[in-house]
C-alpha cells in the first residue's frame, strides 16, 4: 500500500542553524509530492510541490525540497531557521487522486 | 479572497449529542475532503467527494456521514459522537481532474471535544 513516513517526530535546531526533514515514500509510480507546514493554530498551508521535472524544487519561506528516486525520499530543507519556522511540518503523496500524509515532523526553533 | 470555511472552530458537546461541522469553499472546486488529526497519526481521511451528489468513504469512516448537495458545501456529520471522535478536523478542498494540480487548500480545523 501507498505510505509516506516521516522518520522525525521532533526536531530542534537553533536559529540560524540549517535544517532538513525527512520524508519516504511508497509509491510505484511518479508520485506526486508536497510538504506542507502547519503552525500552531492554523490550517496546513502549502511549501512547495514535485510533479515532474527538476528534482529540486523551490517554495515558498526559502524552503526546499528534492526528490531522489533511487531513496524514494523527498526532504526538506532550508538554509537558515528562523524562529517563525516553528511549526509543524507534513509530507504527503497524491495516489489515486487522494492524498496520503505522513505522521508529521514537530519542529522547535532554539534562540 | 479563496478561503475554505469551517465552523465551529471550537466545540465541546456530550456523548450521543448529534452535531453538524460545516465546511464551504468559494473555489468552485469539485473535489472536497474530511481529514482529522490525531497527535503521532499525522492526517488521516474520512470521506471526499469528487463532485455533487458524489461522495466516498474514506480511511476511517466510521461514525461520521457526509452529503454533497451543493458544490461549494460538504457537511461532516456526527449522529451520535463518542470519546474516540475527540479531535482536529480538517476540511479541504481541490479541483477536479481538470486543471489537475493535486494541491489542497485547507480550512483553519475544528476542534471538537466529546465528553
Amino acid at each position: 500500500a501507498q505510505s509516506v513516513t516521516q522518520p522525525d517526530i521532533h526536531i530542534t535546531v537553533s536559529e540560524g542553524a540549517s535544517l532538513e526533514l525527512r520524508c519516504n515514500y511508497s509509491y510505484g509510480a511518479t508520485p506526486y509530492l508536497f510538504w506542507y507546514v502547519q503552525s500552531p493554530g492554523q490550517g496546513l498551508q502549502l511549501l512547495l510541490k514535485y510533479f515532474s521535472g527538476d528534482t529540486l524544487v523551490q517554495g515558498i519561506k526559502g524552503f526546499e525540497a528534492e526528490f531522489k528516486r533511487s531513496q524514494s525520499s523527498f526532504n526538506l530543507r532550508k538554509p537558515s531557521v528562523h524562529w517563525s519556522d516553528a511549526a509543524e511540518y507534513f509530507c504527503a503523496v497524491v495516489t489515486n487522486n487522494d492524498m496520503r500524509f505522513g505522521a508529521g515532523t514537530r519542529l522547535t526553533v532554539k534562540p | 479572497e479563496a478561503q475554505v470555511t469551517q465552523n465551529p472552530r471550537y466545540l465541546i458537546t456530550v456523548t450521543g449529542k448529534k452535531l453538524t461541522v460545516t465546511c464551504s469553499q468559494n473555489m468552485n472546486h469539485e473535489y472536497m475532503s474530511w481529514y482529522r488529526q490525531d497527535p503521532g497519526l499525522g492526517l488521516r481521511q474520512i470521506y471526499y467527494s469528487m463532485n455533487v451528489e458524489v461522495t466516498d468513504k474514506g480511511d476511517v469512516p466510521e461514525g461520521y456521514k457526509v452529503s454533497r448537495k451543493e458544490k461549494r458545501n460538504f457537511p461532516l456529520i456526527l449522529e451520535s459522537p463518542s470519546p474516540n471522535q475527540t479531535s482536529l478536523y480538517f476540511c479541504a478542498s481541490r479541483r477536479g481532474l481538470a486543471g489537475y494540480t493535486g494541491e489542497l487548500f485547507f480550512g483553519e480545523g475544528s476542534r471538537l471535544t466529546v465528553l
